[in-house]
């Protein structure tokens, strides 16, 4: 079992609807969690951060967490052409401060 | 400040050679990770050096290794390179303190084993 895991899509959603992009892990000893944009070409960029559970918002993202369920959600309000990229999940390890990833999921958001 | 440098931005290698990638952090930075990335993949932790000691490994075999100097800057090596090393190699900084801090990337050296 990978220790990070997400859907590789592509998820297609239409401008202005709502990107749901999901993450499990299977370290409860993690505390952290991050989600990285990464566009094709270029390298990842932090776009939320997450440390309890619960929901954090910052413009149109929102990042979920929940411990219990070891998931971890990312929604993109007013989905933007912009928005098309990978969406990489990130925890540290519990027992090391390595950092993680995911497989990612790649976005397309079609006009 | 400068960003995270990775140098050089392209390389072509055969079979069996070496390579050696270099990693300049953000300035303040002591902690420098180093991640395979090929389609599919993700990125996969190649090992993390602060203040010049290796502290975490991932699980590549003992071909791939690195150090990191005095003043931050970090390199890998990779020896007796195989088809399948090809990948885009990122380096990442952070203060290296906390696990919950961000981490800022290079924008990576493509690797191609000819």
């Amino acid at each position: 079992q990978k220790e990070v895991e997400q859907n590789s899509g592509p998820l297609s959603v239409p401008e202005g609807a709502i990107a749901s992009l999901n993450c499990t892990y299977s370290d409860r000893g993690s505390q952290s969690f991050f989600w990285y944009r990464q566009y094709s070409g270029k390298s990842p960029e932090l776009i939320m951060s997450i440390y309890s559970n619960g929901d954090k918002e910052d413009g149109r993202f929102t990042a979920q967490l929940n411990k219990a369920s070891q998931y971890v959600s990312l929604l993109i309000r007013d989905s933007q052409p912009s928005d098309s990229a990978t969406y990489l999940c990130a925890a540290p390890h519990s027992s090391a401060s390595k950092i993680i990833f995911g497989s990612g999921t790649r976005l397309s958001i079609r006009p | 400040k400068a960003g995270v440098t990775q140098t050089p931005r392209y390389l072509i290698k055969t079979r069996g050679q070496q390579v050696t990638l270099s990693c300049s952090p953000i300035s303040g930075h002591r902690s420098v990770s180093w991640y395979q990335q090929t389609p599919g993949q993700g990125l996969q932790f190649l090992f993390e050096y602060f203040s010049e000691t290796q502290r975490n490994k991932g699980n590549f075999p003992g071909r791939f290794s690195g150090r990191q100097f005095s003043n931050s800057r970090s390199e890998m090596n990779v020896s007796t390179l195989e088809l399948g090393d090809s990948a885009l190699y990122l380096c990442a900084s952070r203060d290296g303190r906390a696990t919950n801090e961000k981490l800022f990337f290079g924008s990576g050296t493509q690797l191609s084993v000819l």
